[in-house]
């Protein structure tokens, strides 16, 4: 069964320091979203593509935090410099439009802890 | 901010025993979707409604979506250990943008 792919699972690092984060979304996927979940919350939307478009990044906190996806495949979500406070998981997701209902299938995650 | 409203934040019952959990929101919806969650682990979906007052069953879970498509809920009957973790209740709007809820923490103990 295909699934969404993430890496890395767990990531440790220091604050001010640059931190990356890879997707490789289900085949045949157009639409790919990065969530932010904090601990006891539901995921929120960080952006959102269609294809290799920015859909929605409306939520990004663009001074420290970049996204792309360069060939409308997998995609990459980076933090520069990272801060205490961005501590959470990291979900990616893609969807299959079907008419108007998009099904969104979750990756692993990326547990991220800044120190 | 959780437009979406989720209750009880937090249920713990044995096994065998039955349980709601409930979904609202001032928003209407284009459909609706239920995922369930473990701990370190992605969203996995369980199901999508997405015509007012439509019921989905799967095996021991049943879903309901409500007439005018901003609340929902999800009822399991005879809970089995295996059914413990964050059920989580997502509304898509335009595009597939998704709004979740802050999910219920179900426990089911032997």
């Amino acid at each position: 069964e295909a699934e969404v792919a993430q890496s890395p699972r767990y990531k440790i690092t220091e604050k001010s320091q640059a931190v990356a984060f890879w997707c490789d979304p289900i085949s045949g996927h157009a639409t790919l979203y990065w969530y932010r979940q904090i601990l006891g919350q539901g995921p929120e939307l960080l952006v959102q593509f269609q294809d290799e478009s920015v859909v929605d990044d409306s939520q990004l906190p663009k001074d420290r935090f970049s996204a792309e996806r360069l060939k409308g495949v997998d995609s990459t979500l980076k933090i520069q410099p990272a801060e205490l406070g961005d501590s959470a998981m990291y979900l990616c997701a893609s969807s299959l439009e079907s008419g108007t209902v998009y099904e969104q299938y979750f990756g692993p995650g990326t547990r991220l802890t800044v120190t | 901010t959780q437009l979406l409203e989720q209750s009880p934040q937090f249920l713990s019952i044995q096994e065998g025993e039955n349980l709601t959990v409930y979904c609202n929101s001032s928003s209407v919806f284009s459909s609706l979707q239920w995922y369930r969650q473990e701990p370190g682990e992605g969203p996995v979906l369980l199901v999508t409604v997405v015509t007012g007052g439509e019921v989905k069953k799967l095996k021991r879970l049943t879903f309901q979506f409500g007439d005018a498509r901003k609340d929902s809920s999800l009822h399991i009957t005879a809970a089995q250990t295996g059914d413990t973790g964050l059920y989580l209740c997502a509304g898509a709007s335009s595009w597939g943008k998704l709004q979740f809820g802050a999910g219920t923490q179900v426990v089911v103990t032997p």
